[in-house]
């Protein structure tokens, strides 16, 4: 049972425009969501996190945006750069320190110079 | 200041054999987690440690076992490895079960069964 899916397998941005990356969740339980990014040959690392109490989370370049009646959370980056081109994943848990996270399959993302 | 280290990096092992998996935290962690990425799918979750003691456990079989020392270094072992074992293991290490912001993955451990 896939608790949190993230159905895009891969996407493909020109630099400078928008990669949006999508994630949905079907436990209702899940009330704290964080978003990793992995390159090749390298653990995830923590990118940008939000919680349910609030629908949306900026830190520079990266938005979360939190949509708890549909069940769904996506990814922006503005302006996507060729550095960005890595494995995102999305991951849920019902408490912030619940000591265990679910993870989404991962989206490919490239971006083009 | 080190980060989460894993070894070995690689690691080849004949189906039916025992395999063991090493992860040393961030100094002042005390919670250790360990994930399994398999070819095509997220990360799953395996085990929790926390001040020695196991705290949770992935849907996974008993030859999944793991420990945590009293320095809160780590080990995985996996019994009577099946090919399908052949994954991404991923340690990560948080101050106690704040897996979240606070949370950092070592760079894994390939282990392949043939």
């Amino acid at each position: 049972d896939q608790q949190v899916k993230q159905n895009s397998p891969s996407l493909s941005v020109q630099e400078g425009r928008i990669s949006i990356l999508n994630c949905d969740y079907t436990n209702s339980m899940f009330d704290y969501f964080l978003w990793y990014k992995k390159y090749p040959a390298e653990g995830p690392t923590f990118l940008i996190s939000i919680s349910s109490i609030k629908d949306k989370n900026e830190d520079g370049r990266f938005t979360v945006f939190l949509n708890k009646s549909a069940k769904h959370l996506s990814l922006h980056i503005v302006p996507s750069q060729p550095g960005d081109s890595a494995v995102y994943f999305c991951a849920a848990t019902p408490r912030a320190s619940y000591g265990k996270l679910t993870f989404g399959q991962g989206t490919i993302l490239t971006v083009h110079p | 200041e080190a980060g989460v280290t894993q070894s070995p990096t690689h690691l080849i092992k004949t189906r039916g054999q025992q395999a063991t998996l090493r992860c040393s935290p961030i100094s002042g962690h005390t919670s250790v987690y360990w994930y399994q990425q398999a070819l095509g799918l997220g990360l799953q979750f395996l085990l929790w440690y926390d001040e020695g003691e196991e705290r949770n456990r992935g849907n996974f079989p008993p030859r999944f076992s793991g420990r945590q020392f009293p320095n809160y270094s780590s080990e995985l072992n996996v019994n009577a490895l099946e090919l399908e074992d052949s994954a991404l293991y991923l340690c990560a290490s948080s101050f106690s079960g704040i897996m979240n912001t606070e949370a950092f993955f070592g760079q894994g451990t390939r282990l392949t069964v043939v």
